[in-house]
């Protein structure tokens, strides 16, 4: 996964607590993306980025926030986090054309 | 109804066969496909993409499209046991800004 970067790989909450899972790219590119992977659900769109200092919600954005400081990183936020955040977290770089996303390695949540 | 579609599985093949893998869309304005690979524990990792109607070869592996079906296949051809894994297909439909995934179709190639 080199040019993507995720911590933390894995994590475990408690219900309530709230956590920051940070995602980096050295590869200079505009758009970035926070999916989550459920078992039979394919991954879902959390948010997305399409440059520095611009957000929009995806498909299943609620629990979540999300900010994109600079063009390098963009960190998803759960505020509060609840049993079904329990997922498997990817963040992805939009390298454009023939070449699709470049995934990071994940991360791992677990809220009991 | 779900955007993009794709059997579970898993599809079991023999060593040395072509596997056929399936996926369907909805959104007739659609303009490029894309193919993943996920192995058990990873994150997915790019194949092939496919903008136009028909095939494109890569190595040992074929992406076809047909617009007017929706339609879009993956063949993958002397599969080994080294190709088991999950396939996502994954679509960019029209206005959207982020690439929508099928739920994955799981390869077993059998030695």
């Amino acid at each position: 996964n080199a040019g993507v970067t995720q911590t933390p790989k894995f994590q475990v909450l408690k219900t309530g607590q709230s956590m920051t899972l940070q995602c980096a790219q050295d590869m200079n590119h505009n758009s970035m993306y926070w999916y989550r992977q459920d078992p039979g659900m394919g991954l879902r769109l959390i948010y997305y980025s399409a440059s520095e200092g611009t957000t929009d919600k995806g498909e299943v954005p609620n629990g979540y926030n999300v900010s994109r400081l600079n063009k390098r990183e963009f960190s998803l936020r759960l505020e509060s986090a609840a049993p079904s955040q329990t997922s498997v977290y990817f963040c992805a770089v939009n390298r454009g054309g023939n070449y699709g996303y470049t995934f990071g390695s994940g991360t791992r949540l677990t809220v009991v | 109804q779900k955007e993009v579609e794709q059997n579970s599985g898993p599809l079991s093949v023999p060593e040395g066969a072509i596997a056929s893998l399936n996926c369907t869309y909805s959104d007739r304005g659609s303009q490029s496909f894309f193919w993943y690979r996920q192995y058990s524990g990873k994150s997915p990792e790019l194949i092939m993409s496919i903008y136009s109607n028909g095939d494109k070869e890569d190595g040992r592996f074929t992406a076809q499209l047909n617009k007017a079906s929706q339609y879009v296949s993956l063949l993958i051809r002397d599969s080994q046991p080294s190709d088991s894994a999950t396939y996502l297909c994954a679509v960019r439909d029209t206005g959207r800004r982020a690439l929508t995934f099928g739920s994955g179709t799981r390869l077993q190639v059998q030695p």
